[in-house]
């Protein structure tokens, strides 16, 4: 059972440099949404997408740009990276609304901006 | 806005106790979810344990069980028997925006 895979696992990025992170389900989920973690902070929502085609903005979604152009696929752009976006991101997708019977998580991205 | 608040930071536990996780959260809704979710050394996001507000029966998942007291915004975590395989993140979040907590890190001690 794959469930939510992220790709890359970890990426070091130069600041300014653009990158795409991948998110894709194999459950059918309507959701998907994307998160950020920080130490101190726990998880913060960055986007949201309902349903293939659309996308929302979550907590803190400045410097990020998001796409569900298939329903198994929400991808997470980053135009001009900055050291402030080192972080751990996460994707989750969930079937039954926003969080009825919780979220089924990606094993997280490591990305460091110098 | 919703809220999660985890005051414990860093936890400890003696293997085969029980400890207790707090979390306290602020809403304006009357029907919500909540969650608590284990994060190994591995980094995947496991869910744990799921509470409905409107079910005043507090959850119980094996070892894990809640301490949901509505009125006061209370949602605590009892793992009981603690094994060395409990040690990890846990968060507490709170539904339909799911919200997270800060997190509080358990060691077990063998």
């Amino acid at each position: 059972n794959a469930g939510v895979t992220q790709t890359p696992k970890f990426r070091v990025l130069k600041t300014g440099q653009s990158m795409t992170l991948l998110c894709a389900q194999d459950m059918n989920h309507e959701y998907m949404y994307w998160y950020r973690q920080d130490p101190g902070m726990g998880l913060r929502l960055i986007h949201y997408s309902v349903g293939e085609g659309t996308t929302a903005k979550g907590e803190v979604p400045d410097g990020y740009n998001v796409s569900r152009l298939k329903k198994q696929n929400f991808l997470l752009g980053l135009e001009s990276a900055a050291p402030s976006q080192t972080s751990v991101y996460f994707c989750a997708s969930s079937y039954l609304g926003r969080s009825n019977y919780g979220y089924t998580f990606g094993s997280g991205t490591r990305l460091t901006v110098v | 806005a919703q809220t999660v608040t985890q005051s414990q930071p860093e936890m400890s536990v003696q293997e085969a106790e029980t400890v207790t996780l707090s979390c306290t959260y602020d809403t304006s809704e009357s029907d919500y979810y909540l969650f608590w979710y284990k994060q190994p050394p591995s980094r995947q996001m496991i869910l744990v344990i799921r509470q409905e507000a409107y079910k005043q029966q507090n959850a119980t998942e094996n070892r894990f069980s809640v301490n949901f007291q509505k009125a006061a915004k209370s949602f605590s975590l009892k793992i009981s028997d603690s094994q060395l395989g409990d040690a990890a993140m846990y968060f507490c979040a709170l539904g339909d925006d799911m919200r997270f907590g800060a997190g509080t890190r358990l060691t077990v001690k063998p």
